[in-house]
């Protein structure tokens, strides 16, 4: 049963460019969630998607970030016009089921990551 | 304001030598607390969820506990493979879902 899949694993950008991340969740779970590590900082939670819906995207800036989760195909996080700040490591977690519910369907299982890199 | 600190945040081990991470948190209502261990390049790895007072689960040398207040992670023993950094996170009842992350504690343990 194959985990989270993020690609690319590293990616490098210059200023203005834009970057795209893609993630594919477990099978069987059909909640997406984007994540941003910086350095010496905790995991800051940017969006929650389903299938088609973003669900809460509280945690994403405003300008040059976007994110959508297809009918088909992987979730995507879309960084236009790159900074430098915006280096950093993305990850992407899933999880089977809406929050409702107490057990395993609260629990998200992580990617390995893309770490960013902005020249 | 942190919802979530965790303690030290570094801790250095020989192998054997058992101790405890702490995890406090000031939420009211809490829905879930999660442990989680990240290896250097990778992704957090889950370990365990928690959800009452007073409940505890093992995984081979690792222990988690819950409190009102603060949840444990206890290492039993632990050798060099052990060394990660340990991340903990909490869910709030009443429809917020997202999990809050600590800053995490880096484990190393020396042979």
């Amino acid at each position: 049963n194959a985990g989270v899949m993020q690609n690319p694993r590293h990616l490098v950008r210059r200023r203005g460019q834009e970057a795209r991340l893609r993630c594919s969740p477990m099978k069987g779970h059909s909640h997406v969630y984007w994540y941003r590590q910086l350095p010496e900082e905790g995991l800051k939670f940017m969006v929650y998607l389903q299938k088609e819906n973003i669900i809460d995207e509280s945690g994403m800036p405003k300008e040059r970030f976007s994110a959508e989760f297809p009918k088909e195909g992987p979730s995507i996080l879309r960084i236009q016009q790159v900074v430098r700040g915006d280096s950093a490591a993305y990850f992407c977690a899933s999880s089977p089921f809406f929050q409702g519910f107490q057990g395993d369907t609260d629990t998200q299982y992580f990617g390995p990551g893309t770490r960013l890199t902005v020249l | 304001e942190d919802q979530v600190t965790q303690s030290p945040e570094a801790l250095r081990l020989q192998e054997g030598e058992s101790s405890s991470l702490n995890c406090s948190y000031t939420v009211s209502g809490l829905r879930g607390l999660f442990w989680y261990r990240q290896d250097p390049g990778k992704g957090p790895e889950f370990l365990f969820t928690l959800y009452s007072a007073g409940e505890e689960k093992e995984k081979e040398r690792l222990k988690a506990t819950l409190t009102k207040k603060e949840s444990f992670l206890h290492i039993t023993a632990p050798k060099p493979e052990d060394s990660a950094t340990y991340l903990c996170a909490v869910t709030l009842s009443g429809g917020s879902y997202i999990p809050t992350f600590g800053r995490g504690t880096s484990l190393i343990v020396h042979p």
